[in-house]
């Protein structure tokens, strides 16, 4: 159980272009779900923590108009990447958290994002 | 800015050998989590400590919380190749909300 998925695993867009991951948890229920991005050999940065029905919240630093979130249901968040650059090119990897579960997140297996 | 702080950053150990992995910080942590991450997938949980002090074991991992919940440990016994990865530390400030470690990212050679 609590098995999370993201789509796509990997794209490829040019610049200027926007692109949109999705985030599924697939047999549980998940009232706040994480998006993170990883660039490579370094650690997961948290870059939003998305509630459902709600509006997400931003870390410092990241651009709430180019990363769109949107959390509209307790199985489903997506990630929209606008007017996308080279230097967005990255490892994206949401989690899930179970309502009521203190403490538990569940990770998605990522999706690689390249931006020619 | 990154608030917890892992050390070593990177450990290459023969199959056998014993390490620990290290997890700092100043700010005090509701509780805490270990991950291994393989390339191109997705963290894997490990272990959660929530109470100062904590010792959990999870075959040849031993995970401890420190005192003050600022600080952990990772120690691995006999390490052997499938223990090869990214390991990560990540701190929760509220119920839910984790931040990441550094990274240590171990090799164990056959």
């Amino acid at each position: 159980g609590a098995v999370v998925s993201q789509h796509p695993s990997w794209v490829i867009c040019k610049s200027g272009t926007s692109v949109k991951i999705e985030c599924r948890s697939l047999d549980f229920q998940a009232t706040t779900m994480f998006w993170y991005r990883q660039f490579p050999k370094q650690s997961l940065m948290l870059m939003a923590t998305s509630n459902e029905g709600s509006k997400a919240t931003y870390e410092q630093g990241v651009e709430k108009d180019k990363f769109l979130i949107n959390h509209a249901s307790l199985t489903l968040s997506t990630l929209t990447v606008t007017s996308a650059h080279p230097e967005d090119s990255s490892f994206y990897i949401c989690s899930a958290s179970i309502a009521g579960a203190k403490y538990e997140q569940y990770f998605g297996p990522g999706t690689r994002l390249t931006v020619t | 800015t990154q608030l917890l702080e892992q050390s070593p950053q990177f450990l290459s150990i023969q199959e056998g050998e014993n390490l620990t992995v290290y997890c700092n910080s100043s700010s005090v942590f509701s509780s805490l989590q270990w991950y291994r991450q393989e390339p191109g997938e997705g963290p894997v949980l490990l272990v959660t400590v929530v109470t100062g002090g904590e010792v959990k074991k999870l075959k040849r991992l031993t995970f401890q919380f420190g005192d003050a919940r600022k600080d952990s440990s990772l120690h691995i016994t006999a390490a052997q190749p499938g223990d090869t990865g990214l390991y990560l530390c990540a701190g929760a400030r509220g119920t839910y909300k984790y931040i990441f470690g550094t990274g240590t990212r171990l090799k164990v050679l056959a």
